[in-house]
């Protein structure tokens, strides 16, 4: 099982450009997350999945969209790329109130925004 | 929503001292208490859990406390290891926001041999 896949690992945008962030899960999982890592800094919630079909939004969601059309995927989409998403972002996983709540996070991209 | 609060945001002991990170939070109504560790470049990954009804739970060196009325929770680590240098994170969660993670700004922990 591969877990938690990430693609890109590492991406470089000029301001303005747009671009999807892809997460992958083969656990099952029916809750999905994408959280940022700011230098120095504690994750921040950007959106969740609680399921195909739902989403909502964490705490910092201006910037970004995201979908959920499949259990496996949870894209993220950035629409106006600003330097202020300068970050590394990282998808997590969990079972949610039917199993464990530990989170599987995956190996994260690195975002540059120029 | 819920904020979480965690110090030091740095420690450095020396090897087979005792650490401890402690962490605050503000929505009672949390009842998940993970801790992460992240080495450099790496994502976090979990090393010990708490529910709230639990007041106390260990893993070989590695113990988690939890005061629900005073709403804090601690990490200690005996026995400290250069091995055990990084940054970790407190987080608390609950059945609002679907248990996603609020997560702590980080202690860096420098184990010195």
């Amino acid at each position: 099982n591969a877990g938690v896949t990430q693609t890109p690992k590492f991406q470089v945008l000029k301001t303005g450009q747009s671009m999807t962030l892809q997460c992958a899960q083969d656990m099952n999982h029916e809750y999905m997350s994408w959280y940022r890592q700011d230098p120095g800094m504690g994750l921040r919630l950007i959106h969740y999945s609680v399921g195909a079909g739902i989403t909502d939004q964490g705490e910092v969601p201006n910037g970004y969209n995201v979908s959920r059309s499949t259990t496996e995927d949870f894209p993220l989409r950035l629409l106006s790329a600003a330097p202020s998403q300068t970050s590394v972002y990282f998808c997590a996983t969990h079972a949610g109130t039917s199993g464990s709540y530990e989170q599987f996070f995956g190996p994260g991209t690195r975002l540059t925004v120029l | 929503g819920e904020n979480v609060e965690q110090h030091p945001s740095t420690l450095s002991v020396q090897e087979g001292d005792s650490a401890v990170i402690k962490c605050t939070y503000s929505d009672s109504a949390s009842n998940y208490f993970p801790w992460y560790k992240q080495e450099l470049g790496k994502r976090p990954q979990l090393i010990i859990d708490i529910r709230s009804n639990v007041g106390e739970k260990k893993d070989q060196r590695i113990a988690v406390t939890l005061n629900k009325t005073a709403k804090h929770f601690s990490l200690h680590i005996t026995e400290t290891q250069p091995e055990d240098s990084a940054v970790y994170f407190c987080a608390a969660s609950g059945m609002d926001a679907g248990n996603m993670l609020t997560f702590g700004g980080g202690t860096r922990l420098m184990v010195k041999p």
